[in-house]
């Protein structure tokens, strides 16, 4: 199956600060991701979707001056906790839908954050 | 609105055979997909209908009736590493995936 990447896996930061995580696909062109926010014990919800070369579409509750997306290319597209918070701490993940293969969705690994 | 349904927990026997409904309805339906999620890691890709019947892929199958709005996955010869979250997602009609809450399977020896 197709392959995604996310870096870091696990990131430790201040309060205040922002942090950064990619997500690729290795050996499709993704036309499409997905973030996801996922706490424990619950199912995953999305964040936003974002397509090549677009704005990003936020889902109902999430703030997007707080949650920036950039999908600059079509194997890459990064989420930028900015002025991170302790509530910010959840496991994050992303998704790629190949655009050769219109339905399936390829999860990353997801990047666990803990803001401190 | 639209809605997922699946059961929150359950529990099988090493060795035997265990099926997880998933019940939905949805503003359009472009296919079924079961995920499978351990602990602590990213959800993987089990399988994906589109069609009535069944599909079968090893030790797992999974089966989807549109007219009823319910799928299952058949999870056979349990193995204790199958114990994990089944998340079931649908695809609506405008290609958005919308998830169950995912049913966790614990495997007892």
């Amino acid at each position: 199956g197709a392959v995604v990447s996310q870096h870091p896996s696990w990131v430790i930061c201040k309060s205040g600060t922002s942090v950064k995580i990619e997500c690729r696909s290795l050996d499709f062109q993704a036309t499409t991701m997905f973030w996801y926010r996922q706490f424990p014990k619950q199912s995953l919800m999305l964040m936003a979707t974002s397509n090549e070369g677009s704005k990003a579409t936020y889902e109902q509750g999430v703030e997007k001056d707080k949650f920036l997306i950039n999908h600059a290319s079509l194997t890459l597209s990064t989420l930028t906790v900015t002025s991170a918070h302790p509530e910010d701490s959840s496991f994050y993940i992303c998704s790629a839908r190949d655009g050769a293969v219109q339905e399936t969705q390829y999860f990353g690994p997801g990047t666990r954050l803990l803001v401190l | 609105g639209q809605n997922i349904d699946q059961p929150t927990e359950m529990t099988a026997t090493e060795g035997a055979i265990v099926q997880i409904n998933c019940t939905y309805q949805t503003s359009g339906f472009n296919g079924l997909f079961w995920y499978q999620q351990h602990a602590g890691e990213a959800p993987t890709f089990l399988s994906y209908n589109v069609l009535d019947g069944l599909e079968e892929k090893g030790r797992f199958s999974s089966f989807l009736s549109r007219s009823k709005g319910y799928s299952y996955l058949l999870l056979k010869e349990l193995q204790m590493k199958d114990s994990a979250s089944y998340l079931c997602a649908v695809m609506d009609s405008n290609y958005q995936l919308i998830w169950g809450a995912g049913t966790k399977l614990i495997i007892k020896p």
